[in-house]
């Protein structure tokens, strides 16, 4: 079966202090993840694709098999990140699969 | 168009009515999703459309939950007796065929059956 976990409903940083949003993954193959964020009444965005190894303003992610994890990174949190950022993972039939999302809260 | 396109983007309706939500995707994108997401959830699966067939219905929670994309481009998501439990955001996203290709999401509908 497919599962994402975000273990964190809401993360709530300082301005400057590094992030980490965590996200752990079930499925048997070889899967494709990605992080999607949705800020305040905007749709949901691409933030970045495990596949791309790109960095989207400041944020990484590394895929680790190992850890079945895929967590999200930056180093200076800035108040413009605080939304919501979802974990996905897209595996066989091409369908993604969310975690629950885990607010980021970035305080002046 | 330049994105997708959901419409309405707010819909209000009696328990007991039909209601149909209507996603305009990216053109060109053969690839179409349906997803809902209940408050305080991440979006979750309903069916996917390859071209004008319905490639994995996995997702549809029951006989009163449909969708068509006749022509492959548009699609109608259509849900006959409405209850309570399904007010939801309803999000639709479309992608180009392929694992190297990202999804777009529409700004989704808001379903609120009273």
């Amino acid at each position: 079966a497919q599962r994402v976990t975000q273990p964190e409903k809401l993360l709530s940083v300082f301005k400057g202090a590094p992030v980490e949003l965590k996200c752990n993954y079930s499925y048997s193959g070889s899967p494709e993840l990605f992080w999607y964020v949705q800020y305040s009444r905007q749709r949901l965005q691409l933030l970045l694709r495990h596949i791309s190894r790109e960095s989207i303003k400041g944020f990484t992610a590394d895929l680790n098999k190992g850890e079945t994890s895929f967590h999200l990174k930056k180093p200076f949190a800035q108040e413009e990140d605080s939304a919501m950022y979802y974990c996905a993972l897209s595996g066989r039939g091409n369908k993604l699969v969310f975690g629950a999302g885990t607010i980021l809260r970035v305080k002046s | 168009g330049a994105g997708v396109s959901q419409t309405p983007s707010n819909k209000v309706t009696e328990k007991g009515k039909y209601v149909e939500l209507r996603c305009d995707p990216i053109s060109g994108h053969t690839a179409l999703y349906w997803y809902r997401q209940s408050l305080g959830q991440g979006p979750e699966f309903l069916i996917y459309f390859q071209g004008t067939g319905a490639a994995d219905d996995s997702g549809l929670p029951n006989d009163r939950f449909f969708a068509v994309r006749p022509e492959g481009s548009v699609s109608t998501l259509k849900i006959q007796r409405t209850e309570r439990g399904d007010s939801a955001v309803y999000l639709c996203a479309s992608r180009l065929q392929g694992p190297n290709y990202g999804y777009t999401f529409g700004s989704g509908t808001r379903l609120t059956v009273v």
